[in-house]
């Protein structure tokens, strides 16, 4: 009954490559997002989706394209894959806040992408 | 801007000692969220504590507390009774609430629990 799922878990691959990572939530959230952690552990939002609707979109080169089929889905493709994508991908997904800026975010476990 | 800033890249606590977690934001929204997440070596992000920038009291969750102090802008987050299985990567987070969902966090300390 995992609340915010993300697969695959671990994803290596040659660079030049086009890879997916799929997130599914059951927590009847609104909101989904897309996070890339880097080797520094930093955070940095990349994408999110409102009731499948685009809502952020940080500066992320256009290989990166998310797609949100459904309010509990948001997945992420990504083409051309290069050397500096190397990250840890974290899904998540929040409520509408019962009051300002109370959004809690679930996150998923995280999908470690190397690229070689 | 919205900036959240952790000075602390490492800290040590012995077991059952007290920890203070620092973190400063700078935002000009009036209404805003502060949590904390902590992220052990197993990677995944785990909620720990939230603040309402309205809040008049500090928020707790058991062994966590948050020392808000609207005016100097910090959101510290205070351990009590550390065990070794608070060692790991806290992340302070900022979400203000003109800025349609977006949460801003800092670069992370990493806390070790001594035995």
């Amino acid at each position: 009954d995992t609340a915010v799922s993300q697969t695959p878990k671990y994803l290596v691959t040659q660079m030049g490559n086009d890879k997916s990572i799929k997130c599914e939530q059951n927590l009847g959230h609104d909101t989904m997002y897309w996070y890339k952690q880097d080797s520094k552990k930093f955070l940095k939002i990349m994408f999110s989706y409102n009731n499948k609707e685009l809502i952020i979109n940080e500066t992320v080169p256009n290989r990166f394209s998310p797609k949100s089929p459904d309010k509990a889905h948001l997945n992420l493709h990504i083409n051309s894959l290069e050397l500096g994508d190397s990250a840890v991908y974290f899904c998540a997904s929040s409520q509408v806040p019962s009051k300002p800026g109370a959004n809690v975010l679930t996150f998923g476990a995280g999908s470690r992408l190397t690229v070689l | 801007a919205q900036k959240i800033t952790q000075t602390q890249p490492g800290m040590f606590v012995q077991e059952k000692e007290a920890v203070t977690l620092d973190c400063t934001y700078d935002t000009s929204d009036p209404s805003y969220g502060l949590f904390w997440y902590k992220q052990p070596s197993s990677g995944e992000m785990i909620f720990l504590i939230y603040q309402g920038s309205y809040d008049q009291q500090n928020a707790t969750e058991g062994r966590y507390s948050l020392n808000f102090q609207k005016a100097r802008k910090s959101a510290n987050l205070v351990i009590s009774a550390s065990q070794l299985g608070d060692s790991a990567m806290y992340f302070c987070a900022m979400s203000p609430e003109n800025t349609g969902n977006q949460f801003y966090f800092g670069t992370g300390t990493s806390l070790t629990v001594i035995p």
